[in-house]
């Protein structure tokens, strides 16, 4: 089983649309957690970090359930510019140290006008 | 200030030659992680430093691939020999030491990557 799953997609949307990807990880001691977005031929970008009660930027809201070892993204109002990869991705942080970044293999979004 | 910054940017190569990648860190950062991207596996981690010391190089495939930190600021990866199957996109990420400002030490930066093909 690999330690962060995610829907490969691709979810074609119209503009405007809400979309929600989700994800899940196999590890309980997973520490924090994000979602990054990566445009083609592009390196990865955090788009925000995804924090127990819930956080919304704009248009973008994030979940966390631990207890189901969950983590969501909700888009509302798509927009064009929003095509894109999403990484989901877990924080594996050992003592005293940054820890290391577990990467999903990415939902892929495609905005339709 | 300046991102991560990768050489060379594309790299094609034939099979069995040496390989080296560089990456220079974000100012003021102090972790390192070298990072491999194909359609197939997608991200994998290869190995990441913490101020300059190797925490853990458990994704590096095997003995023909190295990475180095010989200071604070800069890494190389090198590949010797080089295969085929070694064609991928090469990223470098940063990040930030947890003595700068409101930094998340667990956020990281990624450079442009290098477009490795080996032939």
């Amino acid at each position: 089983r690999k330690e962060v799953e995610q829907d490969p997609g691709p979810f074609n949307v119209p503009e405007g649309a809400t979309v929600a990807f989700n994800c899940t990880y196999s590890n309980s001691a997973s520490q924090s957690f994000f979602w990054y977005r990566q445009d083609c031929r592009k390196e990865p970008k955090l788009l925000m970090s995804v924090y127990s009660s819930g956080n919304e930027d704009g248009r973008f809201t994030a979940q966390l359930n631990r207890a189901s070892q969950y983590i969501s993204l909700l888009i509302r109002d798509s927009k064009l510019s929003d095509s894109a990869t999403y990484l989901c991705v877990v924080n594996l942080r050992s003592s005293g140290n940054t820890g290391k970044l577990i990467f999903g293999q990415g939902t892929t979004l495609q905005v339709k006008p | 200030d300046a991102g991560v910054i990768q050489s060379p940017r594309h790299e094609v190569t034939e099979m069995g030659q040496e390989v080296t990648l560089r990456c220079k860190l974000i100012s003021g950062h102090n972790s390192l992680f070298w990072y491999r991207q194909t359609m197939m596996r997608g991200l994998e981690l290869l190995i990441y430093f913490n101020n300059n010391v190797p925490i853990d190089d458990s994704g590096m495939p095997e003995d023909r691939f190295s990475a180095k930190m010989p200071n604070a600021s800069f890494s190389t990866l090198k590949i010797q020999p080089s295969e085929p199957r070694d064609s991928a996109v090469y990223f470098c990420a940063s990040s930030p030491h947890e003595r700068l400002a409101q930094a998340r030490t667990d956020t990281q930066y990624f450079g442009p990557g290098t477009r490795l093909t080996v032939l």
